[in-house]
């Protein structure tokens, strides 16, 4: 069974700072990960998919990589504003299924 | 980019009421997906559908149903609301196939809200 987890649980910086989430998954028979963003008591919102043959993806200060055979993906946000405070989710979705797997989520804080 | 629709946004009714959550997507994805989250807590997958007259339960036992008659909409069901079913409930679709570019991308509705008094 697939486990993912997303170290650390909480994540308190300084406006403009970078950060750093990270995502690692047990299983590398992956399809692709996905990494998602939640407002408090609002659903998902995708940010970025990276396909298991690529190695990262980018869109704006957003950026995803993965290192499938370690079982790991990093998602990277420069020069952190308030407005990026929220939950970042990654999952995996697996070769054979279409059923994905959550982390718990990274609780992100940016003080201004 | 992905239109899913969830009516209602919030809910509170009284114990032993029917209720169903509507869930609706316009991009004719096959597969959907509802899953169950409480306040700060992890999402849990309750149903999921491949395709028309196809469900199944997911990981987290639930006392609701499913149906899926449409490609479009995959309601859910509870037949008799308790305290316990107080949740938010999150429906998704997934893209898939040769004309996306992001295969199997999976999208999310805003969700319900759900309070049983």
């Amino acid at each position: 069974k697939q486990e993912v987890t997303q170290i650390p649980a909480a994540l308190s910086v300084p406006e403009g700072e970078n950060l750093v989430l990270n995502c690692s998954f047990t299983d590398s028979a992956i399809y692709n990960l996905q990494w998602f963003r939640q407002d408090p008591g609002k659903g998902l919102t995708s940010l970025l998919l990276i396909q298991s043959s690529q190695r990262e993806q980018t869109s704006g200060r957003l950026n995803a990589s993965l290192d499938k055979s370690s079982g790991r993906s990093t998602l990277y946000i420069a020069a952190s504003q308030p407005g990026d405070s929220a939950t970042y989710l990654c999952a995996v979705l697996p070769s054979n299924d279409y059923k994905l797997s959550f982390g718990a989520g990274t609780t992100v804080t940016v003080r201004a | 980019e992905a239109d899913i629709y969830q009516t209602p946004r919030y809910l509170v009714i009284g114990t032993g009421k029917k209720i169903t959550l509507e869930c609706s997507q316009t991009m004719g994805h096959d597969k959907m997906y509802w899953y169950q989250q409480d306040p700060g807590m992890e999402l849990h997958l309750i149903h999921y559908s491949y395709g028309v007259n196809s469900t199944e339960k997911g990981d987290l036992s639930s006392e609701s149903t499913v149906s899926r008659i449409r490609t479009e909409h995959f309601p859910l069901t509870l037949e008799s609301a308790r305290p316990s079913h107080t949740s938010q409930y999150l429906c998704a679709s997934t893209a898939g196939g040769p004309s996306y570019r992001f295969n199997n991308e999976q999208f999310f509705g805003p969700g319900t809200r759900l309070t049983v008094l």
